[in-house]
């Protein structure tokens, strides 16, 4: 199994600046995905992301808006820049990968922008 | 990946079996199901998955029919702490690389004392 951190866990934020938030798992892992949860929604795939490589992007989705950073194994950032109220969701990274068929998820990070 | 569909939500009593369906009717031969659960306020936890086949492990069992259209999560003695969104997902077997999840609206499931 995988235990999967997340910093923040919540944050409020100003329209128009940026906030990274990073993600750190207890052991190495092969993919890494990062999702956008609106409120009362389910989960959106944001982009998938290899170390080594860049990110994925799923439609809807740019690297302008949402730089993700694979520097290791274990950790994973995504900014969200330039952030309107739009903004405002619940963002969740998780690992999946090897021969498990599970992926782990992280607790979150709950971010208002005002 | 194919679609799924799941009712909006369900009631189940506690200590009664909750039993969750999921349709998938554009299911390929080589996708699995996969059952997730949201709890408030926290990552999505795997559940449990199967291809063809019924399977059970301690948290659930997965009854999937024979043409693998549709399955049926079933938590044998629900309990509050089972109260949750499930998400039934269809997906391709798992690379070396991993997969992404595709999620729907889900159930959600709430468990009445």
């Amino acid at each position: 199994s995988a235990v999967i951190s997340q910093k923040p866990s919540r944050d409020i934020c100003q329209r128009g600046t940026s906030l990274t938030i990073q993600c750190q798992v207890d052991s190495q892992v092969t993919m890494m995905f990062w999702y956008r949860q609106q409120p009362g929604q389910s989960l959106t795939l944001i982009a998938t992301a290899n170390q080594g490589s860049e990110a994925t992007y799923e439609s809807g989705f740019v690297i302008d808006k949402f730089p993700i950073s694979r520097p290791n194994l274990t950790f994973s950032t995504l900014t969200v820049s330039n952030m309107s109220p739009e903004d405002s969701s619940i963002y969740l990274c998780s690992a999946g990968g090897g021969a498990s068929y599970e992926q782990y998820f992280g607790p979150g990070t709950r971010l208002t922008v005002t | 990946d194919a679609k799924t569909t799941q009712p909006t939500s369900m009631d189940c009593a506690e200590g009664r079996a909750a039993n969750l369906p999921c349709n998938h009717s554009t299911i390929s031969g080589n996708e699995y199901v996969y059952w997730y659960r949201q709890i408030h306020s926290q990552g999505p936890q795997y559940i449990i998955h199967g291809l063809k086949n019924n399977e059970t492990n301690e948290m659930a069992s997965l009854i999937i029919t024979e043409d693998r259209k549709s399955s049926t999560l079933i938590l044998p003695h629900a309990t509050l702490r089972d109260t949750a969104v499930y998400y039934c997902i269809v997906s391709p077997t798992p690379s070396n690389s991993g997969y992404a999840l595709n999620f729907g609206k889900g159930t959600s499931l709430l468990v009445t004392p």
